[in-house]
């Protein structure tokens, strides 16, 4: 199973950035890093994935290490509206795109 | 703009009882798949579909079947309801198997055995 570790929680301040860490050290060449959040009471929500190359969307930033190991979503300006869990998940493509999920990083953001 | 739909949204059953927990996607994805949440947990994979006619179990199967015979509705049964299946469950749909395309969930069954 393609394993993630990410820190169990994080806090930020109201309108500064949110760098979320994870580290994926067993990742294979063709697997997927995606980038989830979970609100409370909903079901995850996606918000950015990528392969090799860092990713920007509308949402965040995803940036890669080199190695592909570790991992960082980039939230640039936290809001209230973003305080939830982030699971951070490999994708092997190998395997018929199963998803595993931890328990991810519950962000607090502070106003 | 539907997306996944699960039905029903809450339920109580008691130990014992069986129950068939719905979901339907109305974006002709071939992957579909099953999670439930305990409190305080990620989700885990119970059971998976990369396409119509075609089940394959995850992490958790034990105690709940599937079936796959539209690309529409991937339905999840509990056979005989224990309290240890009291979870949120979510359904997942994708693409395509592999293609590392990000998975829409539907907004879970709250689902409590008593």
């Amino acid at each position: 199973d393609a394993k993630t570790t990410q820190p169990n929680s994080m806090e930020s301040n109201e309108e500064e950035p949110v760098h979320l860490p994870c580290n994926h050290s067993t990742i294979s060449g063709t697997d997927y890093i995606h980038w989830y959040r979970q609100l409370p009471s909903q079901g995850p929500e996606y918000v950015i994935h990528g392969l090799t190359s860092n990713v920007n969307n509308r949402m965040a930033s995803l940036a890669i290490a080199e190695d592909r190991k570790s991992s960082t979503l980039i939230l640039h300006r936290a809001t209230l509206r973003d305080a939830a869990v982030y699971y951070c998940i490999l994708s092997p493509s190998n395997t018929g795109n199963q998803f595993y999920f931890g328990t991810g990083t519950s962000l607090t953001v502070i106003p | 703009n539907a997306g996944v739909t699960q039905t029903p949204k809450f339920q109580v059953l008691k130990t014992g009882q069986s129950m068939t927990l719905q979901c339907a996607q109305d974006m002709n994805h071939e992957y579909m798949s099953w999670y439930r949440q305990d409190p305080g947990m990620g989700l885990r994979l119970i059971h998976y579909s990369v396409g119509a006619g075609i089940t394959d179990q995850g992490e958790v199967p034990n105690g709940y079947n599937v079936s796959r015979s539209t690309t529409e509705d991937f339905p999840l049964r509990l056979l005989s309801a224990a309290p240890s299946q009291t979870s949120v469950y979510f359904c997942a749909s994708s693409p395509s198997p592999g293609s590392g395309q990000p998975q829409h969930f539907g907004d879970g069954t709250r689902l409590s055995i008593l």
